[in-house]
């Protein structure tokens, strides 16, 4: 079955750091460009990152650039999203999800990690 | 920065109603680069519609997406009670990657 896990969300407080981690299985994740996407409570779709198969092509929202560093570990299976200096506004449900591998969409998604930013 | 412009923002129909969810870009796209996304509370979003027009694995026939340019729509032939959720529309471009519309909610009537 093709599975995208994440973890690592939680409370943290303002200008503290987080990371998420998304763990892939089911199909050849070192094939496949990932993204990370967010939704705020009550609010619609953001995307936050984007990391090609090799890593060697990375994207950021202008959110999130320079707080934010997107990696993966091919060998692990695993995509990760290091988040610091995190602001209320982070706060947000956090998607992993697959890139269409040959189109543009995304076709697989992770259930969500919950981060709160909160003093 | 494409803007994607999502109407109306909540539809009310009743099952075996046809739903006609629009989806206006700032400036014309290709289609290729047009998705549409279903979720439903508490979920993940779900990829319905890629290219503008092509059904993701698995998605009911129902389901259809036309347009081009600056216009798209998603259409619900027979809705199903399982088919009120909100649907996005979105968009790969370049800065940012990935842009979403704001969501049209399709409820219960």
């Amino acid at each position: 079955e093709v599975q995208l896990v994440e973890s690592g969300g939680g409370l943290v407080q303002p200008g503290g750091s987080l990371r998420l981690s998304c763990a892939a299985s089911g199909f050849t994740f070192s094939r496949d460009s990932m993204n990370w996407v967010r939704q705020a409570p009550g609010k619609g779709l953001e995307w936050v990152s984007y990391i090609s198969s090799s890593s060697n092509i990375i994207y950021y929202a202008d959110s999130v650039k320079g707080r934010f560093t997107i990696s993966r570990d091919n060998v692990k299976n695993s995509l990760y999203l290091q988040m610091n200096s995190l602001r209320d506004e982070d706060t947000a449900v956090y998607y992993c999800a697959r890139d269409k591998y040959g189109d543009y969409g995304m076709d697989v998604w992770g259930q969500g990690t919950t981060v709160t930013v909160s003093s | 920065e494409i803007v994607l412009t999502q109407s109306p923002g909540t539809l009310s129909l009743s099952p075996g109603e046809r739903a006609t969810l629009s989806c206006r870009a700032s400036q014309s796209v290709s289609s290729s680069y047009l998705a549409w996304y279903q979720q439903k509370p508490g979920q993940a979003p779900r990829l319905l519609i890629y290219g503008a027009s092509s059904r993701a694995t698995g998605i009911p026939d129902r389901f259809s997406g036309s347009g081009s340019g600056t216009d798209f729509t998603l259409t619900i032939s027979r809705l199903e009670p399982e088919d009120f959720a909100v649907y996005y529309c979105q968009h790969y471009g370049s800065s940012p990657l990935y842009t979403f519309g704001r969501g049209t909610k399709l409820e219960i009537k």
